[in-house]
C-alpha cells in the first residue's frame, strides 16, 4: 500500500523560512514524482510545484505564486521529498498535501500539514 | 494563465444524478481529472484521464469531457457522495485546479 506522510508544518514569522517533508512508502520511490499542492483554510486546492524522477530527468516546476521562494528538492535514500519554503508571506498559509504524481494525474495524497504564517 | 470554471454549489437529490461541470478554453483537447475532498480528509481522485476510474471508485461515478466542457457525472447519488470536488488539467507545466463545487444530497 502506497503511504505519504508530510511533516515540518508550523508557525513561521512573514519573510521566514520553513521546511516540509514528504516521506513515501510503499512503491519504488526513485521512479516516483511528486506533486505538493496546498489549501488556504476555507478554500480550493491550488497547485505548487513537483519534482519528477531522476531517472526522468530530475526537473521542478513551480506555480507562479511561489516561484523564485520555493525550492523542491529529493533525497532518494531517504524516501523523501522535500518542500524549502522562504520569503513566507500571510498567503502562504495553508494545509500542505504531497502526493504522487503520474505525469497527469495526483493519486495517493499524505494526510497534509499545517503552515501558518503570521507575526 | 489557463483557468477552470466549476459551479460553487450542486444539489441532487438521494438516487438521482448530479452533473458538476468543469469549463475550460477547448478543454475538450486537454486530459481532465477529478478529485473528491471531504471534510478534514485529503483529496482522492475519482475519475482520471477524462473517464477512467481508479480502483475502489464506485461505478456510479463517471466523466466526459469535449469542447469546452468537461463533466463529472454521479448516478444514483449516495449521501457519501456528498463532498467538494475539484476538475484539474494541467497547462504550460502548471497543474491547474478548478475552484471547486461543493456537492449536497438531499
Amino acid at each position: 500500500e502506497v503511504h505519504l506522510v508530510e511533516s515540518g508544518g508550523g508557525l513561521a514569522k512573514p519573510g521566514g523560512s520553513l521546511r516540509l517533508s514528504c516521506t513515501v512508502s510503499g512503491l519504488t520511490f526513485t521512479k516516483t514524482w511528486v506533486s505538493w499542492v496546498r489549501q488556504a483554510p476555507g478554500k480550493g486546492l491550488e497547485w505548487v510545484g513537483r519534482i519528477i524522477s531522476k531517472n526522468d530527468g530530475g526537473t521542478t516546476d513551480y506555480a507562479a505564486p511561489v516561484k523564485g521562494r520555493f525550492i523542491i528538492s529529493r533525497d532518494d535514500s531517504q524516501n523523501t521529498v522535500y518542500l524549502h519554503m522562504s520569503s513566507l508571506e500571510t498567503e502562504d498559509t495553508a494545509v500542505y498535501f504531497c502526493a504522487c504524481d503520474y505525469g497527469d494525474f495526483l493519486d495517493d495524497w499524505g494526510q497534509g500539514t499545517l503552515v501558518t504564517v503570521s507575526s | 494563465s489557463y483557468e477552470l470554471t466549476q459551479p460553487l454549489s450542486v444539489s441532487v437529490a438521494l438516487g438521482q444524478t448530479a452533473k458538476i461541470t468543469c469549463g475550460g478554453d477547448k478543454i475538450g483537447a486537454r486530459s481532465v481529472h477529478w478529485y473528491q475532498q471531504k471534510p478534514g480528509q485529503a483529496p482522492v481522485v475519482v475519475i482520471y484521464r477524462d473517464n477512467y476510474r481508479p480502483s475502489g471508485i464506485p461505478e456510479r461515478f463517471s466523466g466526459s469531457n469535449s469542447g469546452n466542457t468537461a463533466t463529472l457525472t454521479i448516478n444514483s447519488a449516495q449521501a457519501e457522495d456528498e463532498a467538494d470536488y475539484y476538475c484539474q488539467v494541467w497547462a504550460s507545466s502548471t497543474a491547474v485546479f478548478g475552484g471547486g463545487s461543493k456537492l449536497t444530497v438531499l
